[in-house]
């Protein structure tokens, strides 16, 4: 049982260049979420869904987009990236209250 | 913004000392939950806490609730070098979280062997 499996683990990015992290989890949760965590600021709520098909917006989205096609897989997409966006993301997981997380991609944006 | 203020923003004890961890947050919550994270690694969920719960235990875990003060504590007991880690509370304003958590800044922990 994998849990909540993202990737890439580590990535640079430069300014104005796109990518997609992705997320996949094998516990068949209904809740999905995105997070970036910044020194000194906790993590923030980027973009969440409550199932298939079904996205909204955090406490930060500008900049990102998701999808959710399927059950599984919550894919998150910088579409150019900026110096800003440097942070640490942590895909995440629930059914109930419980939240599993992935083990986070680090992403340098230069 | 930041539901959470945690205090203190670091801890340093000596292994077999209690560490005790603070937690204020803003708004009305349903609950309010405890993660533990490793550096370099995903959160990991300690405890949860209802909002009409007051205290609750689980191992050398103990967290309690003070709603009228918007305030929660995280005590770890007999404290290991494993525990090293940082703590950070997370609240849910509604019944079922949906996965949207508000994060505290978290507490850093390190006990010395």
């Amino acid at each position: 049982n994998a849990g909540v499996t993202q990737t890439p683990k580590f990535q640079v990015l430069k300014t104005g260049q796109s990518m997609t992290l992705q997320c996949a989890q094998d516990m068949n949760h209904e809740y999905m979420s995105w997070y970036r965590q910044d020194p000194g600021m906790g993590l923030r709520l980027i973009h969440y869904s409550v199932g298939a098909g079904i996205t909204d917006q955090g406490e930060v989205p500008n900049g990102y987009n998701v999808s959710r096609s399927t059950t599984e897989d919550f894919p998150l997409r910088l579409l150019s990236a900026a110096p800003s966006q440097t942070s640490v993301y942590f895909c995440a997981s629930s059914q109930g209250n419980t939240i599993y997380f992935g083990e986070g991609s680090w992403l340098t944006v230069v | 913004s930041q539901q959470g203020e945690e205090d203190p923003q670091a801890l340093s004890i000596q292994e077999g000392e209690n560490a005790t961890m603070n937690c204020s947050y803003k708004t009305s919550i349903n609950n309010l939950q405890w993660y533990r994270q490793n550096s370099g690694r995903g959160l990991v969920h300690l405890i949860l806490i209802r909002s009409n719960e007051r205290e609750k235990h689980s191992g050398r875990l103990r967290v309690t609730l003070d709603t009228s003060k918007k305030s929660s504590s995280l005590l770890i007991t007999a404290s290991r070098a494993a525990d090293t880690a940082s703590y950070f509370c997370a609240t849910s304003p509604g019944g079922t979280s949906y996965g949207k958590l508000t994060f505290g800044q978290g507490t850093i922990l390190t006990v010395h062997p």
